[in-house]
């Protein structure tokens, strides 16, 4: 199946810090993207989609100052928690279709997720 | 109404019995159903996928889907200890976006 990246795949911060995650696709181009968050014991909740050379979109919900994505090419998507505090600790999940493939509708291809702990 | 509910659990299932996973969800629009499988610190991964009403079997895993009902399941035949995970529903809106359950936990009893 395709590949999807993310780095780090762990960062630690302390409160009022930035923090850049970035996601790739190896294999295929994404024109769109998707990011999650979960939290312990809880489902993914999808925060935001990124679209290539536009701008994101956000959940209901979802402070897009705090959260800042920015889809520069066709295989990069970088979300930034800015001013991160204890409560943004979670676990971070990009995922993206590839619509190139002969294959199932929107299938997605997840990354390996990125643990931010913000102390 | 959630869009996509799952039984939390967990669900205990003995060793080589068959486990039986469900999910409803909201939007009638919906086209294509997913199960993830997802282990304990790990990001999803895709089990099965379907698109048409009635079952699809894939090895050990059989996906159940009624639109009628707005209802997808899981089963998984000859359990192994191994299949214990969480197991997530996803279900593609209209809008081309995928919207999770909080999903099951499986528990495989050796």
């Amino acid at each position: 199946g395709a590949v999807v990246s993310q780095h780090p795949s762990r960062v630690i911060c302390k409160s009022g810090t930035s923090v850049k995650i970035e996601c790739r696709s190896l294999d295929f181009q994404a024109t769109t993207m998707f990011w999650y968050r979960q939290f312990p014991k809880q489902s993914l909740m999808l925060m935001a989609t990124s679209n290539e050379g536009s701008k994101a979109t956000y959940e209901q919900g979802v402070e897009k100052d705090k959260f800042l994505i920015n889809h520069a090419s066709l295989t990069l998507s970088t979300l930034t928690v800015t001013s991160a505090h204890p409560e943004d600790s979670s676990f971070y999940i990009c995922s993206a279709p590839d619509r190139g493939r002969i294959g199932p509708y929107n299938e997605q291809f997840f990354g390996p997720g990125t643990r931010l702990t913000v102390l | 109404q959630k869009e996509v509910e799952q039984n939390s659990g967990p669900l205990s299932v003995p060793e080589g019995a068959i486990a039986s996973l469900n999910c409803t969800y909201s939007d009638r629009g919906s086209q294509s159903f997913f199960w993830y499988r997802q282990y304990s610190g790990k990001s999803p991964e895709l089990i099965m996928f379907i698109y048409s009403n009635g079952d699809k079997e894939d090895g050990r895993f059989t996906a159940q889907l009624n639109k009628a009902s707005q209802y997808v399941s899981l089963l998984i035949r000859d359990s192994q200890p191994s299949d214990s995970a969480t197991y997530l529903c996803a279900v593609n809106r209209r809008d081309d976006k995928i919207i999770f359950g909080k999903g099951t936990r499986l528990h495989i009893l050796p």
